[in-house]
């Protein structure tokens, strides 16, 4: 099975803010790389497809880059509606596998 | 607009079975892949399922492997997960997902199934 390391499991940064979130992949994935926000309740929402397509609606603010085993989602300015738990998802082989989480709070 | 509306989560006790349902609609539903994803309770998320468009290939991980089946009705643009010989560990949030086109986009509100005695 590919795993998928997060990185880091949590984040405080302030409104504004560049902030850049890591996952390594196990074995090369090519670009086969999904990241994801959830907030509390809610279903995940798909930010970015294929390492480095923006979803349809989604602020350019949002985007994603790497190749093979290493993946970069970055928020160019931080917002507050930002707050969230973000995941990365390989879709490269079976099984499926995500990333464990980046939890981002305001500070 | 995709809409994927998920039921028949609840209360169940170990060992018991459960068959979990999706509606699809907004889209042509017998030309994509079909997905369930689980989270457990403030937990990550877990892919649990995929099928076919015709139905004729299935995949699973090895944890629910020979306990759930997933399956479609393409006729009527519905997903299934029947879980059989449930454990506490299969408590989570499931949620339908469209596999393809883009991949994962399109995810259910969720139904939970709480495994307990």
């Amino acid at each position: 099975d590919i795993q998928m390391t997060q990185s880091p499991s949590f984040l405080s940064a302030s409104v504004g803010d560049r902030v850049t979130i890591n996952c390594k992949a196990s074995q090369n994935i090519n670009r086969y790389l999904n990241w994801y926000q959830q907030k509390l309740g809610e279903a995940p929402k798909l930010l970015i497809y294929n390492a480095n397509s923006l979803q349809t609606g989604i602020p350019s603010r949002f985007s994603g880059s790497g190749s093979g085993t290493d993946f970069t989602l970055t928020i160019s300015s931080l917002q507050p509606e930002d707050v969230a738990t973000y995941f990365c998802l390989q879709h490269n082989s079976w099984p499926r596998t995500f990333g464990g989480g980046t939890k981002l709070e305001l500070k | 607009e995709v809409q994927l509306v998920e039921s028949g989560g609840g209360l169940v006790q170990p060992g018991r079975s459960l068959k979990l349902s999706c509606a699809a609609s907004g889209f042509t539903f017998s030309n994509y892949y079909m997905a369930w994803v689980r989270q457990a309770p403030k937990k990550g998320l877990e892919w649990v399922a995929t099928i076919s468009t015709s139905g004729s290939r299935t995949y699973y991980p090895d944890s629910v492997k020979g306990r759930f089946t997933i399956s479609r009705d393409n006729a009527k643009s519905s997903l299934y997960l029947q879980m059989n010989s449930l454990k506490s560990e299969d408590t989570a949030t499931y949620y339908c997902a469209r596999e393809r086109d883009p991949p994962f986009a399109y995810w259910g509100q969720g139904t939970l199934v709480t495994v307990s005695s």
